[in-house]
């Protein structure tokens, strides 16, 4: 069973709507989570880290579920620039990351 | 800062031939790793340190060689190129200290390497 696992989409979105993407962990000692965020061709970048009380980033919400060990990420009124791919990043025993394979967002105008 | 640069950008490399990929950070992190991206796999990790002079393996570490001897340069060997090794490597780094196990982790751009 691989370590983290997301939902490869793609979801296709109109500008303006509202998408929620979920993530699971297999390992209930991770501590450390994030979403990173992928352009095509491009180097992940974080987009934000996730709190244990969850956490917004402006149009961006963020919530851990420890006993259900899911992250959700939650993005409101879309944007056409809203359009990459989204990681769901676990911290593995250690301090290395594990990554999941991403989900792919397009909104569209 | 330049954060985490890598080089080359792009390769091509025979089969059996060996080479380096260069990967350097100057934002003094203890920690350092080495991905790579293949359409439909995700991010695996092939090796990481904590610091100077001490690595592990990750994922997939076969065919693959690091070493550390500085806090900014951690240099990827592949030691005889295979065409399974075509793919997109990410180097990347991130501090210890803060939250929960470490940082926010840094990439660099990346280096596409094409093994024929």
């Amino acid at each position: 069973r691989k370590e983290v696992e997301q939902d490869p989409g793609p979801f296709n979105v109109p500008e303006g709507a509202t998408v929620a993407f979920n993530c699971t962990y297999s390992n209930s000692a991770s501590q450390s989570f994030f979403w990173y965020r992928q352009d095509c061709r491009k180097e992940p970048k974080l987009l934000m880290s996730v709190y244990s009380s969850g956490n917004e980033d402006g149009r961006f919400t963020a919530q851990l579920n420890r006993a259900s060990q899911y992250i959700s990420l939650l993005i409101r009124d879309s944007k056409l620039s809203d359009s990459a791919t989204y990681l769901c990043v676990v911290n593995i025993p250690g301090y290395a990351l594990n990554f999941g394979k991403g989900t792919s967002l397009l909104v569209t105008p | 800062n330049a954060g985490v640069t890598q080089t080359p950008k792009f390769q091509v490399l025979k089969t059996g031939q060996s080479m380096t990929l260069q990967c350097a950070q100057d934002m003094n992190h203890e920690y350092m790793s080495w991905y790579r991206q293949d359409p439909g796999m995700g991010l695996r990790l092939i090796h990481y340190s904590v610091g100077a002079g001490i690595t592990d393996q990750g994922e997939v570490p076969n065919g693959y060689n690091v070493s550390r001897s500085t806090t900014e340069d951690f240099p990827l060997r592949l030691l005889s190129a295979a065409p399974s090794q075509t793919s997109v490597y990410f180097c990347a780094s991130r501090p210890l200290a803060g939250r929960p196990r470490g940082g926010e982790q840094y990439f660099g751009p990346g280096t596409r390497l094409t093994v024929t």
